[in-house]
């Protein structure tokens, strides 16, 4: 069975640019998570998906983040404009029902110049 | 709110001694608590959970924590280190379903 799959791996861009991240979480699995992680520090949540919506967001930036999940299946996490500090991992999560364990994929490292 | 407290960011021990890293909760209810494990340049993985049935729970890798209400930890322990066991391992609590709160980690590292 595929796990979390997360793309891209790695990206480098200068502030002020978008940027976006894309995640197909285990199929099947009903919530999806965003979590940001910096350096030496443990994750972070930014929203969580129930299906389609977004049931906690309450961590996102809405600024300049934002993040859908159309049809309740791979979602997107956009910055936009990015600024030196969004430099971090970005990691999606998915699971299924209320067991609480919680899948991750790799992680999007960005780093912004 | 929940939290969770690790102590000690980096951890060294020599290869085949025990392994110990702490973590302690706060917590308003009966908590689920969890050990995670990322290996460099990967995903976090579920080491092991406790979900209020025996308060010593296995995992995966030779690892167990156990769970003391009395005092709010839930430490971390294998036996006998091996080299693969380097890794940054976060602590994770949960108060409510699919809501994780983790640790700031702790780095282990296995000397030969």
């Amino acid at each position: 069975e595929a796990g979390v799959v997360q793309s891209p791996r790695y990206k480098i861009i200068e502030k002020k640019q978008p940027v976006a991240f894309w995640c197909n979480p285990i199929s099947g699995h009903n919530t999806l998570y965003w979590y940001l992680q910096n350096l030496g520090q443990g994750p972070e949540l930014l929203i969580r998906y129930e299906n389609e919506e977004a049931v906690d967001d309450s961590q996102l930036p809405k600024d300049r983040f934002s993040a859908e999940r159309l049809k309740g299946v791979d979602s997107t996490l956009k910055i936009q404009p990015a600024e030196l500090g969004d430099s971090a991992v970005y990691l999606c999560a998915s699971s299924l029902g209320v067991s609480g364990e919680l899948f991750f994929g790799e992680g999007s490292r960005l780093t912004v110049l | 709110a929940q939290s969770v407290t690790q102590l000690g960011s980096h951890v060294s021990v020599s290869e085949g001694a025990l392994v110990l890293l702490r973590c302690n909760y706060s917590s308003s209810v009966p908590p689920y608590l969890f050990w995670y494990v990322q290996y460099p340049n990967q995903g976090l993985q579920l080491l092991l959970k406790y979900t209020s049935a025996a308060t010593l729970v296995k995992g995966i890798n030779g690892f167990e924590a156990e769970f003391k209400k009395s005092e709010t930890s839930f430490h971390l322990t294998k036996p006998s280190a091996h080299m693969s066991d380097a890794a940054e391992y976060f602590c994770a609590v949960s108060e409510g379903a699919q809501k994780l709160v983790f640790g700031q980690g702790t780095r282990l590292t296995i000397n030969p």
